[in-house]
């Protein structure tokens, strides 16, 4: 079983607050890292799938960033809102596993208007 | 564009029956996967397929079968519900041949008492 940490586990800030997430991995047999967003009583939806080191994704006011050597990745959200208010999740495909993930436990992240 | 579509959305059992979660999606993926999720643990591979006919174990099997026949169907069967199997219980489908993103149905919510 690949151990795949997220931290912290829930963050609750202000509307207008920047705010970074971490997810770390395993280093050796790096293939790919992906980015759920996971709003509640809906099925997760990928904000980023990043397969090199060094990789910085963005899609609007989030970004992500990826260091496959020091197998970790960090989310931040600049300006949270209200609506950016879910669970976060990263998830790590292994070179020799094929296109199967495993996931983290989540950040869970409440924005305060 | 369907995607990937789960049935039921919800269902109560007693303990020791049987039932079928349905899996479908309409996106030719050859990738095919069953996820159930409790709190504070992420989402846990249960089983998963790389194609038609071939399936394989993931991170949490016991207690639970699949199949598939067709490149678009993945059900999975609870053979004996146990209280244990209370959880929310996700379908995902990706393509092959790269580091694709998952796209999961929407969750069944199961509750056996």
């Amino acid at each position: 079983i690949l151990n795949v940490e997220q931290s912290p586990q829930s963050l609750h800030v202000q509307e207008g607050d920047s705010t970074n997430f971490t997810c770390s991995f395993p280093s050796s047999n790096f293939y790919a890292l992906h980015w759920y967003r996971w709003e509640t009583a809906k099925s997760p939806e990928a904000l980023f799938v990043m397969t090199l080191n060094g990789d910085e994704k963005k899609k609007g006011r989030i970004s992500a960033t990826l260091n496959t050597k020091e197998g970790y990745s960090y989310l931040y959200i600049k300006g949270s809102q209200p609506e950016d208010s879910a669970t976060y999740l990263c998830a790590f495909m292994d070179n020799n596993a094929g296109n199967m993930l495993t996931f983290g436990g989540g950040t869970r992240l409440m924005v305060k208007p | 564009n369907a995607g990937v579509t789960q049935t039921p959305k919800f269902q109560v059992l007693k303990t020791g029956q049987s039932m079928t979660l349905q899996c479908a999606q309409d996106m030719n993926h050859e990738y095919m996967s069953w996820y159930r999720q409790d709190p504070g643990m992420g989402l846990r591979l249960i089983h998963y397929s790389v194609g038609a006919g071939i399936t394989d174990q993931g991170e949490v099997p016991n207690g639970y079968n699949v199949s598939r026949s067709t490149t678009e169907d993945f059900p999975l069967r609870l053979l004996s519900a146990a209280p244990s199997q209370t959880s929310v219980y996700f379908c995902a489908s990706n393509p092959s041949g790269s580091p694709g993103e998952l796209f999961f149905g929407e969750g069944s919510r199961l509750t056996v008492l």
